[in-house]
């Protein structure tokens, strides 16, 4: 019954090697997210989708592409990896939003990249 | 997103309480305060979220001035398993998309 899960927990790789990142929310949220974790443990968002649709899209090359197939995943695919690709990947999820008050994100487990 | 500042780490003995305090002197009038945790080799877990006042869950509590211009966050009798590094975060999480700005977080070791 996990909440927010990813796939691979742990991916080793070549430098130039293109690989993808699958994420996955089981709790009806409409947002997904994912950040960037980097040695330094400074946590980054990198994407930001709602249903489906691209909204933010931080500073981030082209060979990271998101997509969202439907607004239960979101998967990462970079290509041409570098080393500086090296990090933890996270994913997050969240409802849009409520009147209420503040709503929180649900992150997944993480999965951790090392570039050869 | 208001920029925090919060202590980059502390030390604490189990049974302690442990108090860490966040700045966030540009808050603004829509914004919540969020405090996150993470544990190494996990994402970061929702901890507690507070708008004025005082605000107490089972796992911790937040107090914030009239101001709003910091917050505290408090763990009360921590133990071993306390050890994480806690995000303090502020924002207008009503805006519909805005993502979490993470700040380098508060290092917590409790030591036995």
């Amino acid at each position: 019954d996990t909440a927010v899960s990813q796939t691979p927990k742990y991916l080793v790789t070549q430098m130039g090697n293109d690989k993808s990142i699958k994420c996955e929310q089981n709790l009806g949220h409409d947002t997904m997210y994912w950040y960037k974790q980097d040695s330094k443990k400074f946590l980054k968002i990198m994407f930001s989708y709602n249903n489906k649709e691209l909204i933010i899209n931080e500073t981030v090359p082209n060979r990271f592409s998101p997509k969202s197939p439907d607004k239960a995943h979101l998967n990462l695919h970079i290509n041409s990896l570098e080393l500086g690709d090296s990090a933890v990947y996270f994913c997050a999820s969240k409802p849009r939003y409520r009147l209420a008050g503040a709503e929180t994100q649900y992150f997944g487990p993480g999965t951790r990249l090392l570039v050869l | 997103l208001a920029k925090t500042t919060q202590p980059i780490s502390m030390d604490s003995y189990e049974g302690q309480e442990v108090n860490i305090t966040c700045s966030h002197n540009n808050i603004a009038t829509n914004d919540y305060i969020t405090w996150y945790q993470q544990f190494p080799s996990q994402g970061p877990r929702f901890i507690i979220q507070g708008y004025k006042t005082k605000v107490t869950n089972e796992v911790a509590s937040l107090f914030i001035p009239a101001d709003r211009k910091s917050s505290t966050l408090s763990l009360p009798r921590v133990s071993l398993s306390d050890t994480a590094v806690y995000y303090c975060l502020v924002g207008d999480m009503n805006s519909g998309n805005t993502p979490l700005v993470f700040g380098k977080g508060t290092r917590l070791s409790v030591i036995a």
